[in-house]
This record gives C-alpha cells, structure tokens and sequence, in this order.
C-alpha cells in the first residue's frame, strides 16, 4: 500500500563508483521529482519530470541523470560519486505539474528517503 | 529569489502544552504554503495545505494560518503529545516548485 517506494532505503559506497536509486508511485500521479536534502536539513529540487518528460532540472552536476521509464517511475543514476554527494535523496509525486485554476493544490507525496553515504 | 525560513531551529516543551512554529519567506507571490512532518529515518508526511487565497487549515490538534503580505505562517499544535516530536518543516509553491524552509525540530518531553 506504500504511496511513493525508493529503493535502497540506505547505500553506502565508495568515491567514484557510479549508484543508481529507484523510484516508484502507485498513486497515478503524472510528476514525479528528486530532492536532494543536505545535512542543514534543506530540501533543495533537483528533477521534476511529468509524464516522462523533464520540466524542472535545476542546476545539479551532469553526473546525475533522471530516468522516467514511465509515469510511476522516476530513477535517479549517478556517475562517479563524490563525498559531497552524501546527503539523503527524496522521491516525491504529485498530481499534476501545472496548476489549474481552482484546483486543490499541488501537494506532494514523499518517498521514505534514501540515505546515500560516499566514502 | 523566495527564501523561507524557520524559527526557531529547536523548540523543547512538556507534554500537554499548545505551541507555534513559524515559517518566514520573502516572497508573497506564492500558489500555497505546506507544513511537513519528518520523523527520523523516515520520508516526510503533508500535514497542511493552505492555498494562497486562505487564511488557514485545520487538522485536528493542527492549525496552520498564512498571511501572504506578511510572509509568515504559523503551525499551531494544541495539548502537544510525545508523538508530535518529530522535525517541521515548512514549504512554499512557489514559481512552480516547492522552497523549503530548514525546519523545527520539535521534542515532547513526558
């Protein structure tokens, strides 16, 4: 019954390896995003993709690459990990990207978290 | 460029007490303003949503007010239990995309 499931919950792996954490919703939901929360505990937006297309890509290092093979599924790959890269990693879904007029808001379902440490 | 921001960092109280939380942020042109909940070692729960035209929500023992031209909100929690202790935090829709504040880590001594 799990809304929003990220997989691993914790990774831990060396400098320079290359990782990849997966993401899934089972709420229909057509955007998808990644978070990236810091260890001051700031959630910042890295990648938001509706229906499979990319709408937000803020200013991340290109060694991380978002993969949407299909609505329900928004996979974050990273290349060659660095130690700055630690941080805890959000999936998050939401109804609709672009709001409507009237609608009830754009809330977001959050995935548990997936720790990343890089040593 | 919006900023939000949380205060205070941590916030300690006794059981049964009503407290507020806040939530600051710099730019009034926003679509809504959501308050989080994150407990330890888990993902972050929508405790409130209030929309730009609203003045406030309830949940509960949860009531969460926005002044737009102010740039405040407030979450105010009612006769606070030892399960409320988790982290805050606040987010505004803001040009699409949600900006969050750094939270409140709140504890509910027995």
């Amino acid at each position: 019954d799990t809304a929003v499931s990220q997989t691993p919950k914790y990774l831990v792996t060396q400098m320079g390896n290359d990782k990849s954490i997966k993401c899934e919703q089972n709420l229909g939901h057509d955007t998808m995003y990644w978070y990236k929360q810091d260890s001051k505990k700031f959630l910042k937006i890295m990648f938001s993709y509706n229906n499979k297309e990319l709408i937000i890509n803020e200013t991340v290092p290109n060694r991380f690459s978002p993969k949407s093979p299909d609505k329900a599924h928004l996979n974050l790959h990273i290349n060659s990990l660095e130690l700055g890269d630690s941080a805890v990693y959000f999936c998050a879904s939401s109804q609709e990207a672009v709001r409507t007029s009237g609608a009830g808001g754009n809330t977001q379902y959050f995935g548990p978290g997936t720790r990343l440490t890089v040593l | 460029k919006q900023e939000v921001t949380q205060i205070p960092a941590a916030l300690s109280v006794p059981e049964g007490e009503n407290l507020v939380l806040n939530c600051s942020f710099t730019d009034s042109a926003i679509y809504n303003l959501q308050w989080f909940r994150q407990d330890p070692g888990k993902g972050l729960t929508s405790l409130l949503l209030i929309q730009s035209s609203q003045r406030e929500q309830t949940s509960g023992r949860l009531n969460a007010s926005l002044d737009k031209s102010s740039g405040r909100s407030t979450l105010y929690i009612a006769a606070s239990q030892p399960g409320d202790s988790a982290t805050y935090l606040c987010a505004v829709d803001s040009n699409y995309q949600l900006i969050w504040g750094a939270g409140t880590k709140l504890i509910i001594k027995p």
